[in-house]
């Protein structure tokens, strides 16, 4: 079956901008994951969501950034106010219910500030 | 402060030889591991699970745990040179599902 999409593949926007990322969860799956890659470096748990339960906003390194998902499925993460170092790879992940499901990922979004 | 520690490498083996690569974590209460290869530019794959201490076995792979000594490593027999790409480490610790990385080890498979 399909994996998780992400959309756009690359975002280039200019510094101050606000920026929206998509992502699409496997089929089925209910829980939903937002992570971020800088060069080099492994991956930094942005948010979590399960089902119709409160989001896990732990991960979030300001209120600049937000997300949420619609209807158990896609899910938006939105970066207003863009900063440089807001430039990563923004990665998706989903699995099914269950403590130990593995998580997997998609392709994610490349995103570079100027 | 949670930690996933790996070397990063790089760490360098003969075609046909066995890789082995090392993680540590600091948290006690982790509960599942998880090994991830990603090849540049790519998201993240996974290769192996494993939650009790001990060995799983998976084709080359092995995935080694001891909670004891908080270290899970992962050794590949009969490396290929398309085994070369970087290994993330993950935890996921009780009670939450976010998994913490490691930076990751790069391994390299010379021909």
């Amino acid at each position: 079956g399909a994996g998780v999409s992400q959309s756009p593949s690359n975002k280039v926007t200019e510094k101050g901008k606000d920026v929206e990322l998509r992502c699409d969860p496997i089929s089925g799956h209910t829980a939903l994951y937002w992570y971020r890659q800088s060069l080099g470096q492994g991956l930094e748990f942005l948010i979590y969501f399960q089902g119709n339960s409160a989001p896990d906003k732990s991960g979030l390194p300001s209120d600049r950034f937000s997300a949420e998902r619609t209807g158990g499925s896609v899910s938006t993460l939105t970066i207003q106010r863009t900063q440089q170092e807001d430039s990563a790879v923004y990665l998706c992940a989903s699995s099914p219910t269950g403590a130990n499901q593995p998580q997997h990922f998609g392709d994610g979004t490349r995103l570079s500030i100027l | 402060q949670k930690e996933v520690e790996q070397n990063s490498g790089p760490l360098s083996v003969p075609e046909g030889a066995i890789a082995s690569l090392n993680c540590t974590y600091s948290d006690r209460v982790s509960q599942s591991f998880f090994w991830y290869r990603q090849y540049s530019g790519k998201s993240p794959e996974l290769i192996m699970s494993i939650y009790s201490n001990g060995d799983k076995e998976d084709g080359r792979f092995t995935a080694q745990l001891n909670k004891a000594s908080q270290y899970v490593s992962l050794l590949i027999r009969d490396s290929q040179p398309s085994d070369s790409a970087t290994y993330l480490c993950a935890v996921r610790d009780t009670g939450r599902r976010a998994l913490t990385f490691g930076s990751g080890t790069r391994l390299q498979v010379q021909p």
